[in-house]
């Protein structure tokens, strides 16, 4: 089965512990995305990556980091979690060929202290 | 400063009657315009999509209008059911590319039975 998968799903944590939240796809895409969604403000993209080892920044890259080393892969890494960081993420991927046709996770939600 | 705009956060119709969802967008950039679909604990799924050279487009029940020179876009679904009851994203994109998707706030519709 085609999909996204992200883990954990549901996370609480502390401020400043160090968290990676882990995206993978199995469809063989080479965009992918991480979003988050906060009430008021809708989806907003943080990074994403056009293929292995390229990667660049969307509209809220700051407190994040990521790397793509391998294509299936896409991890999110908060070094030093803040409360404003508490949302509910998302990974997305999408074919070259049907960019615009993005396949979303079903999401992560950190809550951090 | 918010690119994409749905400013009315929810809608109620009665099952059979049409649902018109408004999306408004202040870049002149975008080029490509997407509706998403989102049910609660899950993931956007994508619905249908909308090239700026157009002004329609059509998929079953799903149309998507688009007016360049109001920079508006809106959704109509005909007639409504009760799974169409979810939150919808209008997203926009530069360069008919997915690898930066500026989503608008989401507008919650509820279908009556």
């Amino acid at each position: 089965e085609a999909q996204v998968t992200q883990n954990p799903r549901y996370l609480i944590t502390v401020t400043g512990k160090k968290l990676t939240v882990t995206c993978s796809q199995n469809m063989n895409h080479e965009y992918m995305s991480w979003y988050r969604q906060d009430p008021g403000l809708g989806l907003r993209q943080i990074y994403y990556s056009m293929n292995v080892e390229v990667t660049d920044k969307g509209d809220v890259p700051e407190g994040y980091k990521v790397s793509r080393k391998e294509k299936r892969n896409f991890p999110l890494i908060l070094e030093s979690p803040s409360p404003n960081q508490t949302s509910l993420y998302f990974c997305a991927s999408s074919s070259a060929e049907s960019s615009y046709e993005q396949y979303f996770g079903p999401g992560t939600r950190l809550t951090v202290t | 400063d918010q690119q994409v705009k749905q400013n009315s956060p929810s809608l109620s119709v009665q099952e059979g009657r049409i649902s018109i969802l408004n999306c408004d967008y202040t870049n002149s950039m975008f080029d490509y315009f997407l509706w998403y679909k989102k049910y609660p604990a899950e993931g956007p799924t994508f619905l249908i999509s909308i090239s700026s050279i157009k002004d329609k487009n059509e998929d079953g029940r799903f149309t998507v209008f688009l007016n360049k020179s109001a920079k508006h876009l809106s959704l109509h679904i005909v007639p409504s059911q009760p799974g169409d009851s979810a939150v919808y994203f209008c997203a926009a994109s530069r360069n008919f590319g997915n690898e930066k998707l500026t989503f608008g706030t989401g507008t919650r519709l509820t279908i009556i039975p």
